[in-house]
């Protein structure tokens, strides 16, 4: 079955720092890979996607590439700010099916 | 404002009672989904509805039970709480450009 392996946190950073949050993931086929964010009392959002090999999803600073060779999606941001303290979810969905696999979830705190 | 609108946003439940999430979306989504978030473990599929009358077990169904009313509305009933329930759970719905999910309703069972 489809799985996500998540870096465990919790991450504390200055603002400023670079980024970096792994993700690798198992599944058949070709999925589609997401990174979601969830900000403090908050439902999800989607933060950016990626839907084949080699693309890159980007938004708000953040990037991800989609790694079939190595099974990554590793979300990198250049200059963190403390509005980017939030928890980070990475996720994927399957060919023909709509249902989302979670990572653990990573919870980032930038420190001022 | 469109979206995804869950109620209650809290409860708090004895041992054994018994209650309904519910959820509902104005944006005409065939697909509707409950999620619970535990710490550590992420979101996990408790049911979802692929379409109106339909629905589906996901990864952790026991002790749960839903209802696809209609297209807009998907709820989640425990009838028997627990402890081990005592959660955030999210509803959230979706078509082929992505999800959309709802604010959530924390869950304490005593």
């Amino acid at each position: 079955g489809n799985s996500v392996t998540q870096m465990e946190g919790p991450v504390t950073l200055s603002e400023e720092a670079f980024l970096t949050i792994n993700c690798t993931y198992t599944a058949t086929g070709y999925p589609s890979l997401f990174w979601y964010v969830q900000y403090p009392g908050e439902g999800l959002q989607l933060l950016l996607k990626a839907t084949k090999a080699d693309d890159k999803g980007s938004n708000k600073g953040f990037e991800a590439t989609y790694r079939k060779e190595t099974t990554s999606f590793h979300l990198e941001k250049g200059s963190v700010q403390v509005s980017d303290s939030a928890v980070y979810f990475c996720a994927l969905t399957n060919f023909g099916n709509e249902k989302l696999t979670f990572g653990t979830g990573t919870r980032l705190t930038i420190i001022p | 404002n469109a979206g995804v609108t869950q109620t209650p946003k809290f409860q708090v439940l004895k041992t054994g009672q018994s209650m309904t999430l519910q959820c509902a979306q104005d944006m005409n989504h065939n697909s509707m989904y409950w999620y619970r978030q535990d710490p550590g473990m992420g979101l996990r599929l408790i049911y979802y509805s692929a379409s109106e009358g339909t629905t589906d077990k996901g990864e952790v169904p026991n002790g749960y039970n839903v209802s696809r009313l209609n297209k807009r509305e998907f709820s989640l009933r425990l009838e028997s709480a627990a402890p081990s329930q005592t959660s955030v759970y999210f509803c959230a719905s979706s078509d082929l450009h992505g999800y959309t999910f709802g604010s959530g309703t924390r869950l304490t069972v005593v």
